[in-house]
């Protein structure tokens, strides 16, 4: 199975703050990489798909970049409602697998 | 704007079968790979499997020996069965709508439309 490994595990951030989550495979899984924001008790929400397109609805301070094994999600502006965690996934190769996920948190 | 709904039983003796359904509604069941993903308390995320076109079916290594899935199209709903449940299955379960876009020369896959979930315990 390719293993999806994200940094941080957990940060803490401010409204405002420019937030950077990474999300390393230990495969090269071309532009095949997905980002999606889970709140607590709630299902996951797509926001990235094919690494770098934004999903539909979601706000354009949201950003993917990567391609290989390196992939990173970026939060321009923190804004309250971003509190949450966040997962990767890849799906170049089956089983797709997710990241252990991201906590940003206050 | 398509939802999906999970249901069944909360609690599942070990040793037995969970069954659950995940209901279609707001567009047909077409063609789209529709999985099941779940995610233990305090835990991350796990893809169990797909189905697609009610015959193509996918399954996480981990849990193969032990799962099935299939697509009532009559009903606009999908189903997974899990064997012989011990206590590492209690988890939420969400059902989610597999998509794909072609950008040439790949179909690139995501899960774009997700239930609420649905918590299964197992216990005695």
């Amino acid at each position: 199975d390719i293993q999806m490994t994200q940094s941080p595990s957990s940060l803490s951030a401010s409204v405002g703050d420019r937030v950077t989550i990474t999300c390393r495979a230990s495969q090269s899984s071309g532009n095949y990489l997905n980002w999606y924001q889970q709140k607590t008790g709630r299902a996951p929400k797509l926001l990235i798909y094919s690494a770098s397109t934004l999903q539909s609805g979601v706000p354009s301070r949201f950003s993917g970049s990567g391609s290989g094994t390196d992939f990173t999600l970026t939060i321009s502006s923190l804004q309250p409602e971003d509190f949450a965690t966040y997962y990767c996934q890849q799906s170049y190769y089956l089983p797709w697998t997710f990241g252990q996920g991201t906590r940003v948190e206050i | 704007q398509v939802q999906l709904q999970e249901s069944g039983p909360g609690l599942v003796k070990p040793s037995e079968t969970l069954s659950l359904t995940c209901a279609v509604s707001g567009g047909s069941i077409g063609s789209y790979y529709w999985s099941w993903i779940r995610q233990p308390p305090g835990k991350g995320l796990e893809w169990i499997g797909y189905v697609y076109y009610s015959t193509n079916t996918n399954y996480n290594p981990s849990l193969k020996s032990r799962v099935t899935m299939s697509v009532e199209t009559s009903k606009n709903q999908f189903s997974l069965n899990l064997t012989s449940v011990t206590a590492a299955d209690t988890a939420v379960y969400y059902c989610a709508r597999g998509n794909s876009i072609y950008h040439f020369p790949s179909n690139y896959y995501y899960m774009d439309v997700w239930g609420k979930g649905t918590t299964v315990t197992v216990s005695s």
